[in-house]
C-alpha cells in the first residue's frame, strides 16, 4: 500500500518552454501533497505544500509564478516548471500523506523526475 | 541554516554489525522525526519514525533513539546487511495549524555495508 506515481520519471526540454510533472497516489487518498527539488548530492528541499482544492503554500525563495501547482483531486496534484531555464534543471519529487490518518507526519514519496533543460 | 544536520556525509560497516547514524536538529518546534533510505534517482523510502514525546522506537532491525534535550537522534541498525546500503535520510517536521508540515531533511548519510 501507500503507493505514489510519478510521470514522467526523466525529461529533456528546451531553455523557455514549460513541463508538467503529474504526481498521483495510487492506492490512497491524498488532501495534502508536497513537492520536494533535490540537486546532485544535496539534500531534498520543501518547495510547497498542496492541499486539494486550495491554492499551494511555497516556501519562501521558491517563485510561485514559475512553479505552478495544482492539486485537482484527491489523488492527482501537478507541478509545471514555466519558461524553464538551464538552472531548473534537478531532481523534483512529490510525497502525498493519507487523509485517513489526518494527524500523520508520514509522506509516501513517488520514484521522483529529473528534469534536464538545455 | 540547515535546521536539520547529517555531520557523517559516509559511513562504512562491516556485514553483521552495527550501523549507527546520527541526525542533529536546531528547531526545537520539530515534534516528530522520520529516517528514510533513498537510492539514486529514486523517491525516499519511509523506514521508521518517532514522536517527540518518545525516546526509542524499534521495527524489526531498526531502532530509533530521540535525545529531547540534546536535540539529537539517532538510527541504529542491527545486524547490518548488504541490502541496507543505501543513503538515509534524516527529516523532522512539526504541527501547525492545519495539519503537519512539509518535512526538513538533512544532507543525508551515504552507509556502506562490506560483506
Amino acid at each position: 500500500g501507500a503507493v505514489v506515481s510519478q510521470h514522467p520519471s526523466w525529461v529533456i526540454c528546451k531553455s523557455g518552454t514549460s513541463v508538467k510533472i503529474e504526481c498521483r497516489s495510487l492506492d490512497f487518498q491524498a488532501t495534502t501533497m508536497f513537492w520536494y527539488r533535490q540537486f546532485p548530492k544535496q539534500s531534498l528541499m520543501l518547495m510547497a505544500t498542496s492541499n486539494e482544492g486550495s491554492k499551494a503554500t511555497y516556501e519562501q525563495g521558491v517563485e510561485k509564478d514559475k512553479f505552478l501547482i495544482n492539486h485537482a483531486s484527491l489523488t492527482l496534484s501537478t507541478l509545471t516548471v514555466t519558461s524553464a531555464h538551464p538552472e531548473d534543471s534537478s531532481f523534483y519529487i512529490c510525497s502525498a500523506r493519507d487523509r485517513r490518518w489526518a494527524g500523520a507526519y508520514e509522506q509516501y514519496f513517488g520514484p521522483g523526475t529529473r528534469l534536464t533543460v538545455t | 541554516d540547515q535546521q536539520v544536520k547529517q555531520n557523517s556525509p559516509s559511513l562504512s560497516v562491516q556485514e553483521g554489525r552495527i550501523s549507527i547514524l546520527n541526525c542533529d536538529y536546531t528547531n526545537s518546534m520539530f515534534d516528530y522525526f522520520l529516517w528514510y533510505k533513498k537510492y539514486p534517482a529514486e523517491g525516499p523510502t519511509f523506514l521508521i519514525s518517532i514522536s517527540s514525546i518518545k525516546d526509542k522506537n524499534e521495527d524489526g532491525r531498526f531502532t530509533v533513539f530521540l535525545n529531547k534535550s540534546a536535540k539529537h537522534l539517532s538510527l541504529h541498525i542491527v545486524p547490518s546487511q548488504p541490502g541496507d546500503s543505501a543513503v538515509y535520510f534524516c527529516a523532522a517536521s512539526a504541527y501547525s495549524g492545519g495539519g503537519a508540515d512539509g518535512l526538513t531533511f538533512g544532507k543525508g548519510t551515504h552507509l556502506i555495508i562490506q560483506p
